[in-house]
Order: structure tokens, then sequence, then C-alpha cells
């Protein structure tokens, strides 16, 4: 089945511990975008790519970082440098980098740290 | 800059009533607009979406909404919903050329018997 799977579901990470999330995608999508969503603050880019070896910051990158060597995937990592981490991570990607298709999302991983 | 408002946090709402769910959204260009579901601690669902033409767009679930340009705002409907519908919906837009969205701070539809 064509998709997009997150790993892990849940995440447990000491503060000063820099963390990786994982997305891999099997749909052929050239975009791909990582989301934190908050309680009652609804979902806000982190970064995006729309091509492989090119990302961009979205509106809250401070603290993580992403790359892009394959297609397929897009792993995330939250480093210590990122003071409020404890959230539920959505990865997604989408067939167009223009606009105007659907975005596929992940089942998403939820960070806590403890 | 866009932003979207979703104006309810909540909605409560009895078994086989219609609903509305808000969204109004502010951008200086013509934009996409998208409306998602969210089962908890689970990813994201299209319900429908608005590129152009038809002003009411038909999506799954028996949902639908319309598209009012001169008042920015694209409000979800139902005629009748089920305790399945329970769920948080997002209201998005992303300019046109643009892939990225941008996300209201959802609603939660509560479907009591």
């Amino acid at each position: 089945d064509g998709g997009i799977t997150q790993s892990p579901k849940y995440l447990f990470r000491k503060e000063g511990q820099n963390v990786t999330l994982s997305c891999e995608q099997n749909l052929n999508h050239d975009a791909m975008y990582w989301y934190r969503q908050d309680p009652g603050q609804g979902l806000r880019l982190i970064y995006y790519s729309q091509i492989v070896n090119d990302f961009q910051k979205g509106d809250i990158a401070e603290g993580y970082s992403v790359s892009r060597e394959k297609k397929e995937s897009f792993p995330l990592t939250v480093t210590s440098a990122q003071k409020n981490p404890t959230a539920f991570y959505l990865c997604a990607s989408s067939t167009r980098t223009d606009g105007g298709t659907e975005a596929f999302f992940g089942q998403g991983t939820r960070l806590t740290v403890v | 800059a866009q932003s979207v408002t979703q104006l309810d946090s909540q909605v409560p709402v009895f078994e086989e009533a219609p609903v509305e769910l808000r969204c109004n959204y502010s951008s200086s260009v013509s934009v996409y607009l998208f409306w998602y579901v969210q089962y908890p601690n689970q990813g994201l669902q299209l319900l429908l979406k608005y590129l152009s033409g038809s002003t009411l767009v038909k999506g799954i679930n028996g949902f639908e909404a319309e598209f009012n340009k001169s008042q920015t705002s694209f409000h979800l409907r139902k005629p009748s919903v089920h305790i399945s519908d329970t769920a948080e919906y997002f209201c998005a837009v992303s300019d046109q050329g643009y892939s990225t969205l941008t996300f209201g701070k959802g609603t939660m539809l509560l479907v009591s018997p």
C-alpha cells in the first residue's frame, strides 16, 4: 500500500539530547513537509522540501534540522536548541510543488521530553 | 502573509442535527482552500478542497463547503451528523503557486446521542 510512514509512533527524549524522527513515503511525491501540532494551536510548518538535496525553513524552524538525500525520505532532527520540543509531529507529502493538490499525512510521532 | 481563523474551538451537536464549522482566511493573492479531519492520535485526512470553478464543493462523508470570496470564508457543513463524525477539523489555505499550507487552530466537533 502506498502512503507515508512515520516512526516511531511515540518517542521519549531526555533534555539536552538530539533525536531524529523518520518519515518515508512510497507515493513518488516531489514535495515533503514537517508540521508541529500543539493542543489548540493547529499545525505549524517547520521545514519543507520540493526536491532532493534542497529544503526551506518554515515558520518555526529554530531548533530543528532536516535532510533530503533521497526522494522518499525526509528525516527531522529535533536538537537540544529547541526549547519546548514536546509536541505531536506530522510529516506530509504532495505530488506538486505549486499547490492545489492534496497533502497526504503520516500517522504522526508524539515526542515527549522527560 | 496568509492567516486562517476558525472561530469556534469546539462545536457540540446532537446526532442527526446539521452542523456548520466556520473558517475565514486572509490573503493578498488568490488561494486554494482545504478542509482536513483528524481523529485522535492520527494524521490528517482530506475532506474536500476548493481550487477554482463552482463555489460549492462536495467532499467525503457527506460534507460540503462553500467558498465566498467577498467574505473570505470557506465554511464546512453537513446536513446530518453521526457519532463517527466526532473529530477535529482543520481549515487550511495555500497561495496559488505554492504548496505549503497554513492551518487554522482547529474546531473540535463533538457529536452526542
